[in-house]
């Protein structure tokens, strides 16, 4: 199973842009990565995921590494509400394509 | 819309007793999905089902039952319950495998096994 190493937490004001990091170096060649976030008692939430190409959503963009080791998630202006904990997943981490996040990075948003 | 239901939200059990946790979708899924989550731990994938009448083990399944009678309905039972199962369950769906569709998750049933 592919591992990930995301940072423990990260800190941004508000309207500002926020690039959150996830490294995924034994990821294999068919795996999506996925993004997903998460509120305090609230269940996660999905955000974007891809392949190989970069991506975009309404709700943020996924920059995907050329080696597809490493993505960054990228908001481009944080609110208030984007506080959260997100997780990166590479979507072979279980059966079924089931998904293994590991302890995610938590966001803080300053006003 | 409704999407992915868990019942109950919370639940106290002594060890050795048993239980049932439901989870209900109404967007016409194949694939469901059930996961505890730990601190520290992260979330694990305790067993998942690709279809009715299907089941099969994910990476933690020891202590657990599930079934998968109905499309909509996706059940995970504790035969006898124990501390270690004491966590946050969250039961997921997805329309196709999840490396192509994104999984839609419920808000948990926070466990206690004393």
């Amino acid at each position: 199973d592919a591992k990930t190493t995301q940072p423990n937490s990260m800190e941004s004001n508000e309207e500002e842009p926020v690039h959150l990091p996830c490294n995924h170096s034994t990821i294999s060649g068919t795996d999506y990565i996925h993004w997903y976030r998460q509120l305090p008692s609230q269940g996660p939430e999905y955000v974007i995921h891809g392949l190989t190409s970069n991506v975009n959503n309404r709700m943020a963009s996924l920059a995907i590494a050329e080696d597809r080791k490493s993505s960054t998630l990228i908001l481009h202006r944080a609110t208030l509400r984007d506080a959260a904990v997100y997780y990166c997943s590479p979507s072979s981490g279980g059966g079924a394509d089931g998904l293994t996040f590991g302890k995610g990075t938590h966001l803080i948003i300053q006003p | 819309n409704a999407g992915v239901t868990q019942t109950p939200k919370f639940r106290v059990l002594k060890t050795g007793q048993s239980m049932t946790l439901l989870c209900a979708q109404d967007m016409n899924h194949e694939y469901m999905y059930w996961y505890r989550q730990d601190p520290g731990m992260g979330l694990r994938l305790i067993h998942y089902s690709v279809g009715e009448g299907t089941t099969a083990k994910g990476e933690v399944p020891d202590g657990y039952n599930v079934s998968r009678l109905k499309k909509q309905n996706f059940l995970l039972g504790l035969e006898s319950a124990a501390p270690s199962q004491t966590s946050v369950y969250f039961c997921a769906s997805s329309y196709t495998r999840s490396g192509l569709q994104p999984q839609h998750f419920g808000d948990g049933t926070r466990l206690s096994i004393l």
